[in-house]
């Protein structure tokens, strides 16, 4: 059973352009993360969200743990070509394991 | 501090052969985690461990075992080695008190 399901699965837009990846779940996490993975390269953690309805930003990228925090979205501004990769969310139900999403392959051509 | 690394990097393996994957993290992390990606699957986690002398199983821990004799070590080991088994392995550290996860540069694998 996949917990966390990522929207869109693959992403592929143009410089300047702005888009949103979505990780929903039916359960609730006590806290929610968010991983970039470039190719041939182990994920690095972006974000923790914790406060249901809370957000953060870094730089371009905004993220936002939903009200119930069943769900969390990314929201980058002004996509750049280095902004290409693999993104994961990973969720937390105050276990030792994470719970990982397939995550969206985001693609920025110039 | 090199972080987390892992060896090899790449390996290629006929089925039935048997192998050891080394995890080691220099951050004096309790926990330590191994997982394979597989295209559009994610990761899924393997094996972990809550400190040294411990293991428990995680999402697909068949065909695998794992021994953690050293904290700072993590070993993922296969048996016989099978064509599934063909993956992007990880293993990452985490400190006990952070749900943060540090990853390895990851163990490509080819099982023919």
């Amino acid at each position: 059973t996949q917990l966390l399901e990522q929207s869109p699965q693959f992403l592929s837009i143009q410089e300047g352009e702005n888009l949103t990846v979505y990780c929903n779940s039916s359960s609730v996490f006590s806290s929610l993360q968010w991983y970039r993975q470039e190719p041939g390269e182990g994920p690095v953690l972006l974000v923790t969200v914790v406060t249901g309805g809370e957000v953060k930003k870094l730089k371009r990228l905004t993220f936002q743990f939903g009200d119930a925090r069943k769900d969390s979205s990314l929201h980058i501004t002004a996509a750049q070509p280095g902004d290409t990769g693999l993104y994961l969310c990973a969720g937390n139900q105050a276990g030792t394991a994470l719970i990982f999403g397939k995550g969206t392959t985001l693609s920025v051509s110039s | 501090n090199a972080g987390v690394t892992q060896t090899p990097k790449f390996r290629v393996l006929k089925t039935g052969q048997s192998m050891t994957l080394l995890c080691a993290q220099d951050m004096n992390h309790e926990y330590m985690y191994w997982y394979r990606q597989d295209p559009g699957m994610g990761l899924r986690l393997i094996h972990y461990s809550v400190g040294e002398g411990t293991t428990a199983k995680g999402e697909v821990p068949d065909g695998y075992n794992v021994s953690r004799l050293k904290k700072q070590n993590f070993l993922l080991g296969l048996e016989s080695a099978a064509p599934s088994q063909t993956s992007v392995y990880f293993c990452a550290s985490r400190a006990t008190s952070s749900h943060e996860q540090f990853f390895g540069p990851g163990t490509r694998l080819t099982v023919l």
